[in-house]
């Protein structure tokens, strides 16, 4: 079992609509979870990051985390062309300084 | 300058070369680490330095080489590398102490290509 899994996509999705991406994890005692987005030829960039089940909002984004389920997402509302970029999860485990990268899931918005 | 700061951007070389990519953060950040990016594969984490200590060592090949004198610098040795071990790597910095989410911060990458 990989120890950050999400589904690479490509996710279509139309301008203005939502766009859900979803991740899971193996490590139990992980601490924070975040959200990356990297542009094609970039470096990831944060976007997000949880550390308390529920939901955490920020703009047109929310990162939603369910520690039982060790399941994380992220919603991000009235999607833009500019969206269109590949969405990285990545896992704060046990180790403090350990932080593991999903494969991550290419998202594209059609205008 | 600002963020983190990774040279040369790109980089080719001969398996029986030695070329050393360079990383500095002005961040202030006490950790730093190295990550292997290829297509079509997650990022992989292959070392962390927190205040100068090696911390993880991702079972990485003895070709790969890290030095990190100071919080600011890092550096990865690379020598008699493999034409799989092109890739894009990536260097980063996060604060650890007294944070519960030490995110980090990427700098540009340096993009190898192993002939």
């Amino acid at each position: 079992q990989k120890e950050v899994e999400q589904n690479s996509g490509p996710l279509s999705v139309p301008e203005g609509a939502i766009a859900s991406l979803n991740c899971t994890y193996s490590d139990r005692g992980s601490q924070s979870f975040f959200w990356y987005r990297q542009y094609s030829g970039k470096s990831p960039e944060l976007i997000m990051f949880i550390y308390s089940n529920g939901d955490k909002e920020d703009g047109r984004f929310t990162a939603q985390l369910n520690k039982a389920s060790q399941y994380v997402s992220l919603l991000i509302r009235d999607s833009q062309p500019s969206d269109s970029a590949t969405y990285l999860c990545a896992v704060k485990g046990s180790s403090a300084s350990k932080i593991i990268f999903g494969s991550g899931t290419r998202l594209s918005i059609r205008p | 300058e600002t963020g983190v700061t990774q040279t040369p951007r790109h980089l080719v070389m001969g398996m029986t070369n030695k070329k050393s990519l360079k990383c500095e953060q002005h961040l202030g950040h006490n950790a730093m680490y190295w990550y292997k990016q290829s297509a079509k594969k997650p990022l992989e984490l292959m070392f962390v330095y927190n205040f100068k200590e090696q911390t993880e060592n991702n079972s990485v090949p003895s070709r790969f080489s890290p030095e990190c004198p100071n919080s600011s610098h890092l550096f990865l040795h690379l020598h008699t590398l493999q034409p799989e071990d092109s890739a894009l790597y990536l260097c980063a910095s996060s604060q650890l102490r007294d944070t519960i989410t030490g995110e980090l911060f990427f700098g540009e990458g340096s993009r190898l290509t192993v002939l």
